[in-house]
């Protein structure tokens, strides 16, 4: 059974880069997109981009220049940083993954990580 | 970048109701839509892929259909365990839009 944790600094700096993993268990990260998924408190779901095993990203456009989404292979984990942060920042970060090798909805995710933005 | 715009943003329902959530797309999307099921302090969970199929395990009085711009979540005889916030999510051409949401809630 695939397992996702995130894991991280819960409590960032404006201005600051938020930097958070996503650990992999039960499966290999090989041959699949992992997404970032975040929720500002009380709000709705953001997907903040992919990246796939083959090195490939996609970033929302709103997000784009400020996020980065990298692998580590032999430690199983997906990352996630987001530069110059502000309090708008503040959420629920999820990593998700497709049920499938394809682009499909998330039929995997972590449990979150709630990271807040203040100084 | 394809919008989607989900309608009610909350929905007052009875146990045995049967409910039924739309979802717009600003832009054809085939059948590239999910949907999710979330619970307070929970993750979200998948309930229905490419428009209409049920994922594993969830209940048969789950049911989705569209394609294009136009998609709906329907609920047969409503139960207790489905009071929660319901997200649609496109994911054609490679990006992941999610729908503002909407909260069903006990009448």
């Amino acid at each position: 059974q695939v397992q996702l944790q995130e894991s991280g600094p819960r409590l960032v700096k404006p201005s600051e880069t938020l930097s958070l993993s996503c650990t992999v268990s039960g499966g290999s990260i090989s041959g699949y997109f992992w997404s970032w998924i975040r929720q500002p408190p009380g709000k709705g779901l953001e997907w903040i981009g992919y990246i796939h095993s083959d090195g490939s990203t996609k970033y929302s456009p709103s997000l784009r220049s400020r996020v980065t989404i990298s692998l580590d292979t032999s430690k199983n984990q997906v990352s996630l940083t987001l530069s110059s942060v502000t309090a708008a920042d503040t959420a629920l970060y999820y990593c998700a993954r497709p049920n499938t090798s394809g682009w499909s909805g998330f039929g995997y995710w972590g449990q979150g990580a709630l990271v807040t933005v203040s100084s | 970048d394809i919008q989607m715009t989900q309608s009610p943003s909350t929905l007052s329902a009875s146990v045995g109701d049967r409910v039924t959530i739309t979802c717009r797309a600003s832009q054809s999307i085939s059948s590239w839509l999910a949907w999710y099921q979330q619970k307070p302090g929970r993750a979200p969970k998948l309930l229905v892929y490419k428009a209409s199929d049920l994922e594993s395990g969830v209940p048969s009085r789950f049911s989705g259909s569209g394609s294009g711009t136009e998609f709906t979540l329907t609920i047969n005889s409503l139960q207790p365990d489905d009071f929660a916030t319901y997200y649609c999510q496109q994911y054609n051409v490679y990006s992941g839009t999610f729908g503002q949401g909407t909260k069903v809630e006990i009448k």
